[in-house]
């Protein structure tokens, strides 16, 4: 089973600065299968990235993804108060199943 | 567009059967590419892939859970249900249901609000 791992756990920054979360795996993910996602509390995970660097409907282009392999990274440009979440990396793999990453959390 | 909402008991007692139902509005569970899984979440943690199941019936479990789990379909009421047998306080989550694109990348584009489910006696 392939486990994600995710740094830093939380990523203490302010409105207009650059966010760098990576997610990081035991073993390789086709790019296709990594997916991002970003959950605020009390609400559903809302798809951000697909397919590594594809941005879902209505994402801003502040979010891009980036990586191959066992190594991906979520950076989110010029933050803005509505992006201070938790942000959770998944993959799908052999089995077939899906896994999801710990999550970042960004603050303030 | 397409929303989904889950249903069911918010308290179980232990050792019984958790059951949920996930009704899908604004499109067919049948049309596309897609599966439609259950994804859980304890309080404070992260998110723990269940299972998926395809509108013809095929199923895909987590491993850690495949042995309690039950999936199943029904596509005249536009719903799929989660069935998870000998729950305990571990089993205490919120539950989300999530519409899974499988066309050629595969990532959960569409949840449900999730519903909180306590096992206690």
């Amino acid at each position: 089973e392939t486990v994600l791992t995710q740094s830093p756990g939380t990523l203490s920054l302010s409105p207009g600065e650059r966010a760098t979360l990576s997610c990081r795996a035991t073993q390789s993910v086709s790019s296709n299968y990594l997916a991002w996602y970003q959950q605020k509390p009390g609400q559903a995970p809302r798809l951000l990235i697909y397919g590594t660097s594809t941005r879902a409907t209505g994402i801003p282009d502040r979010f891009s993804g980036s990586g191959s392999g066992t190594d991906f990274t979520l950076t989110i440009n010029k933050l803005e108060p509505e992006d201070f979440a938790v942000y959770y990396c998944q993959q799908y793999g052999g089995s077939p199943t899906f896994t999801f990453g710990p999550g970042t959390k960004v603050d303030l | 567009q397409v929303q989904l909402q889950e249903s069911g008991p918010g308290l179980v007692k232990p050792s019984q059967t958790l059951s949920l139902t996930c009704t899908v509005s604004g499109g067919s569970i049948t049309s596309g590419s897609y599966y439609w899984s259950w994804i859980r979440q304890s309080a404070g943690k992260g998110l723990e892939w269940i299972g998926r199941i395809h509108a013809r019936g095929s199923t895909n479990f987590n491993p850690s859970l495949k042995s309690r789990v039950t999936l199943s379909v029904d596509t005249p009421k536009n719903q799929f249900s989660l069935n998870l047998r000998s729950v305990t306080a571990a089993d205490t989550a919120v539950y989300f249901c999530a519409r899974v694109d499988m066309y050629y990348y595969y990532y959960m584009d569409v949840w449900g609000k999730g519903t909180t489910v306590t096992v206690s006696s």
